[in-house]
């Protein structure tokens, strides 16, 4: 079985600050992880992924996340915040059998304030 | 058109309507995807279907009936529902067949539709 728990349902803050949404994950297989990202009225859109290797991931949008297996984390980040970046975030895993079949984390809304 | 396409984006129907709602995807995709959307609850896989064969049904009420006619369709018939069974229900799909180990698992949603049951 797998879990995915994303520490603070929602995060603000100011335009050009550090953006920081922590997901930290259990998987009992070397696990696939994901962040979507929800803008309002749509549906989820892949932000960057993590399969193997390399374990600094940048996606789209300048952010990027990093697996840290000993810490079984996988938190997103952002240098600079921009206003369009308001948003709900999803952190997912996948792995073993079930890969393909993602587990989401609860979301967190990103507000970023002028 | 391109992507995930879902239709009606929104749908109001009372507990003895029998509604459907549609998902065609147009990027040669096997993998197709209900998922549901509850307000405060992480989103709740509901079926999976591969090569048009149902392969995960996750425990989800008789009153929401899958059907997947070819690779490129997904319909969720809904009958009799119930006010909790309001919430957003998106659609996706995915290039590597469920159960593979690949890289190509990436789900690609659609904007989802909005159901609300009076």
């Amino acid at each position: 079985a797998q879990s995915v728990t994303q520490l603070g349902s929602h995060v603000s803050v100011s335009e050009g600050a550090l953006v920081l949404l922590r997901c930290n994950y259990s998987s009992s297989v070397p696990p696939y992880l994901f962040w979507y990202v929800q803008y309002p009225n749509q549906g989820l859109q892949l932000l960057l992924k993590y399969t193997t290797g390399a374990t600094l991931v940048k996606g789209i949008n300048g952010f990027e996340a990093e697996f840290k297996k000993s810490e079984t984390s996988f938190h997103l980040t952002k240098p600079s915040a921009h206003m369009s970046d308001a948003a709900e975030y999803f952190c997912a895993v996948s792995g073993g059998t079930s890969y393909g079949k993602l587990t989401f984390g609860q979301g967190t809304i990103l507000t970023v304030h002028p | 058109e391109t992507g995930v396409t879902q239709t009606p984006r929104h749908l109001v129907m009372g507990m003895t309507n029998k509604k459907s709602l549609k998902c065609e995807q147009h990027l040669g995709h096997n993998a197709m995807y209900w998922y549901k959307q509850s307000a405060k609850k992480p989103l709740e896989l509901m079926f999976v279907y591969n090569f048009k064969e149902q392969t995960e049904n996750n425990s989800v009420p008789s009153r929401f009936s899958p059907e997947c006619p070819n690779s490129s369709h997904l319909f969720l018939h809904l009958h009799t529902l119930q006010p909790e069974d309001s919430a957003l229900y998106l659609c996706a799909s995915s290039q590597g067949a469920v159960g593979r180990v690949s890289g190509a698992n990436v789900l690609t949603f659609g904007a989802g539709s909005r159901l609300t049951v009076l």
